[in-house]
């Protein structure tokens, strides 16, 4: 699976879009780009993925370059809820195997 | 539905000891994953499993883990003998075959190996 590239950290202020950045430069065209976070002490828990097309659902929305190279996480209206350390992870989508986890972005929403 | 199921939340136990960690996954989900995390190495696979049988235990880390999955509900992930280098939050994960729409995590446990 492709690597990819996240800030170690940021900061949101409540009530405002937080948006996340990703580098994923090595992608293939089979891999499509997961999100997950991760709350303090609470499993991760998926958000989102996509494949070159911009996504959208009840947590967030995923916009993916042309070029698929780098992608961006929004969440449109952040809360302190959403304070937590969030993962991009690229992956072939067929067939289940392993979401290999790096360090991710710890979010800090502020009130 | 209750979602993936880990027992139990908490584990104190002594170097030497055998611990055996369950997970119970998503009813319809044929995949089951183990993960560990730690300070120092974050999110780590540690064996998944398709249709109950073992796929890929590479990241196993010694002959002490062992991790089973006798049925569709049901899975284990034993150590033994458990050392203070095992303490870590253990998550155990479940998904469809596909994982099209990713992987649901459990609540994890947390082992202290003292």
């Amino acid at each position: 699976d492709a690597k990819t590239t996240q800030p170690p950290s940021m900061d949101c202020a409540e009530g405002r879009a937080a948006n996340l950045p990703c580098n994923h430069s090595t992608i293939s065209g089979n891999e499509y780009v997961y999100w997950y976070r991760q709350i303090h002490s609470q499993g991760p828990q998926y958000i989102i993925h996509g494949l070159k097309n911009n996504e959208t659902n009840e947590m967030a929305s995923l916009i993916i370059t042309e070029d698929r190279k780098s992608s961006t996480l929004i969440l449109p209206h952040a809360t302190l809820r959403d304070t937590a350390v969030y993962y991009c992870i690229v992956r072939v989508r067929t067939g289940a195997n392993n979401l290999f986890f790096g360090t991710g972005t710890r979010l800090t929403v502020i009130p | 539905d209750a979602g993936v199921i880990q027992s139990p939340r908490h584990e104190v136990t002594e170097m030497g000891q055998e611990v055996t960690l369950r997970c119970k996954p998503i009813s319809g989900h044929n995949s089951l994953f183990w993960y560990r995390q730690t300070m120092m190495r974050g999110l780590e696979l540690l064996i998944y499993f398709n249709n109950n049988v073992p796929i890929d235990d590479s990241g196993m880390p010694e002959d002490r883990f062992s991790a089973k999955m006798p049925n569709a509900s049901f899975s284990t992930l034993k150590i033994q003998p458990s050392e203070p280098r095992d303490s870590a939050v253990y998550f155990c994960a479940s998904s469809s075959s596909s994982g099209t729409y990713g992987y649901t995590f459990g609540s994890g446990t947390r082992l202290t190996v003292v």
